[in-house]
């Protein structure tokens, strides 16, 4: 059964820092990895979503990278601004669509 | 035009009520999900649905029975209500297959029992 774990749990930062938002999960065995962000009292969002055959993926000032192999893909976040205050949640999904999601790092940037 | 849609958005009933939500999807994708998230705001899925038939069944109380007529709609039906089971419920969807993958949740239902 595959298990997520991000760290950190919370972060706190000043606006225009950049950020790394970690994700590790236990069964390498995935077909892909997408990012979500969730807003207090809303649902999510999806922000990037990487296939398992590929190593990264940009939106704008987002990037994520996955290296499978060892169940680990980063979110990383450019000049980090109020508006990108939220939950940030990782899913790794495996052949028979089982997404499954980590606790979320708990993302707060003040202006 | 919404992608996914849940409803109700917000279910208040007592204990004991059956109760049913509602999940259709217009993006003409074959695969549908039910998560529950906790007050802990822990995302844990319930349900998987692909082309209407039952892939991923996690060990949920059996009060809990997804139904889905068609491709498009998932419902959860959920019987006997107990405190335990006040949370807030997302809908999902996914296509199986392809190059595009992304999943697709609905805004939630936050179903309170008291």
């Amino acid at each position: 059964k595959q298990e997520v774990t991000q760290i950190p749990a919370a972060l706190s930062v000043p606006e225009g820092e950049n950020l790394v938002l970690n994700c590790s999960f236990t069964d390498s065995a995935i077909y892909n990895l997408q990012w979500f962000r969730q807003d207090p009292g809303k649902g999510l969002t999806s922000l990037l979503l990487i296939q398992s055959s590929q190593r990264e993926q940009t939106s704008g000032r987002l990037n994520a990278s996955l290296d499978k192999s060892s169940g680990r893909s980063t979110l990383y976040i450019a000049a980090s601004q109020p508006g990108d205050s939220a939950t940030y949640l990782c899913a790794p999904c495996d052949n028979n669509n089982d997404m499954r999601f980590g606790a979320g790092t708990r993302l707060t940037v003040k202006p | 035009d919404t992608a996914v849609s849940q409803t109700p958005k917000y279910l208040v009933t007592q204990m004991g009520n059956d109760k049913s939500i509602k999940c259709e999807q217009n993006l003409g994708h074959d695969t549908m999900y039910w998560y529950k998230q906790d007050s802990k705001k822990f995302l844990k899925i319930m349900f998987s649905y692909n082309n209407k038939e039952l892939i991923i069944n996690e060990t949920v109380p059996n009060r809990f029975s997804p139904k889905s007529p068609d491709k498009a709609h998932l419902n959860l039906h959920i019987n006997s209500l107990e405190l335990g089971d006040s949370a807030v419920y997302f809908c999902a969807s996914s296509q199986d297959t392809g190059l595009n993958t992304e999943a697709f949740f609905g805004q939630g239902t936050r179903l309170t029992v008291v």
